[in-house]
């Protein structure tokens, strides 16, 4: 296990539903990510959160809404969302920010499959 | 525009023989370049980070190598084997730090 647990690990949801998925690191880091996975398609950076903070949102669209309330929980709250965000949403997390190579490493979770109808 | 390239979209070889993965790409200058390993249904596994003053970097059977002047990184996989089937991902820091972009991947699969 890496550490960084995601739930559900499997969600579906209709257009007009709302819905959360959550992740926890037990490693002490203070940097989390979203990731959005699709097939065929790279791992997309949704957002970046450094000691509680948001430092990036890769444009996402305002139905994707994070919040990130301490250094070991993030969320992703999911409102209205449309067939084609149907995806795997990866958790990560990493040391935060350092001058020294090794912090950079990611530690991912096992990701939410999401299913939207 | 930017992007990241890996070889082929999926590689297959026989066991015991040295598989060899290429990232390149364009329009970047990354301080340093990561490879993940990401097996079905789940996340992916950082193996290998090489920073951009090192031309290479060993870990057991894993040899990353990385060209600033081509950039272009290759990855090896020495005396594969059927457990070494994966999808193996290079990720470019692009934001100073801790922004990765990553690349679509190349599945290899070793065969006995």
């Amino acid at each position: 296990e890496t550490g960084v647990t995601q739930t559900p690990r499997h969600l579906v949801m209709g257009m007009t539903n709302k819905k959360s998925l959550k992740c926890e690191q037990h490693l002490g880091h203070n940097a989390m990510y979203w990731y959005k996975q699709s097939a065929k398609k790279p791992l997309e950076l949704m957002f970046v959160y450094n000691f509680k903070e948001q430092t990036e949102n890769n444009s996402v669209p305002s139905r994707f809404s994070p919040e990130c309330p301490n250094s070991s929980h993030l969320f992703l709250h999911l409102h209205t969302l449309q067939p084609e965000d149907s995806a795997l949403y990866l958790c990560a997390s990493s040391p935060s920010k350092s001058g020294r190579s090794n912090y950079n490493e990611q530690f991912f979770g096992p990701g939410t499959r999401l299913t939207v109808l | 525009s930017q992007k990241i390239e890996q070889n082929s979209e999926a590689l297959n070889i026989q066991e015991g023989k040295t598989a060899t993965l290429t990232c390149n790409y364009t329009n970047y200058s990354p301080a340093y370049l990561q490879w993940y390993r990401q097996d079905p249904g789940r996340g992916p596994v950082f193996l290998l980070l090489i920073r951009e003053n090192e031309k290479e970097k060993r870990k057991e059977r894993l040899k990353v190598t990385f060209d600033t002047t081509l950039k272009q990184s290759l990855f090896h996989i020495t005396a594969s084997q059927p457990a070494d089937s994966a999808t193996y991902l290079c990720a470019l820091d692009t934001g100073g730090g801790n922004k990765l972009t990553f690349g679509t991947g190349t599945q290899l699969k070793v065969e006995l």
